[in-house]
């Protein structure tokens, strides 16, 4: 089945560490995105990449870091500068010709600090 | 600049009742609209989408919504409410580039009484 994955599901930081959550898709879609949703707050995007070895800041991309090595991943850092960053992480991709520009979602991590 | 509003964060109704969540959107070019719907900690899902080729949309799980230009609107509906049906939707245009993210509503809040 063609789709995206996040892991882990659940992740735990102590404050000063970086850490690093994965996104993969088989859909063979050119962009790619990180969003992160705090509660009332909707989606905010971080990082949107339309192109291997691409990628460009969203609205809150401060404290994050993102890489486009390959078509199928586009893995998040979220950084010790990061101040707040307990929330859940969510990726999508899309198909950047054609198509109508929707966005498919994987299941999202939900990264705690500690 | 493209933009979305959702009018009420939360709404209420009872089982079997007329659900009606709000979606306004200001765009300078002719958008593409959508509707996912979020389950506790879970990603997005698609349920229906707007392209243009008819103004009422039928989506998934008995949902529909209608595109009226002139009010610039693009209300969500569902003519009986199931508990199943409790979740947070969220409202999203297309951007004017390709390849960059759709913008989202701040969501709103579905709950579904007994």
């Amino acid at each position: 089945d063609g789709g995206i994955t996040q892991s882990p599901k659940y992740l735990f930081r102590k404050e000063g560490q970086n850490v690093t959550l994965s996104c993969e898709q088989n859909l063979n879609h050119d962009a790619m995105y990180w969003y992160r949703q705090d509660p009332g707050q909707g989606l905010r995007l971080i990082y949107y990449s339309q192109i291997v070895n691409d990628f460009q800041k969203g609205d809150i991309a401060e404290g994050y870091s993102v890489s486009r090595e390959k078509k199928e991943s586009f893995p998040l850092t979220v950084t010790s500068a990061q101040k707040n960053p307990t929330a859940f992480y969510l990726c999508a991709s899309s198909e950047l010709a054609g198509g109508f520009h929707e966005q498919f979602f994987g299941p999202g991590t939900r990264l705690t600090v500690l | 600049a493209q933009s979305v509003t959702q009018l009420g964060s939360h709404v209420s109704v009872s089982e079997g009742a007329l659900v009606l969540l709000r979606c306004n959107y200001s765009s300078s070019v002719p958008p593409y609209l959508f509707w996912y719907v979020q389950y506790p900690n879970q990603g997005l899902q698609l349920l229906l989408k707007y392209t243009s080729a008819a103004t009422l949309v039928k989506g998934i799980n008995g949902f529909e919504a209608e595109f009226k230009k002139s009010e610039t609107s693009f209300h969500l509906t569902k003519p009986s409410a199931h508990m199943s049906d409790a979740a947070e939707y969220f409202c999203a245009v297309t951007p004017a580039q390709a390849g960059t993210a759709l913008i989202f509503g701040k969501g709103t809040t579905l709950s579904v009484s007994s």
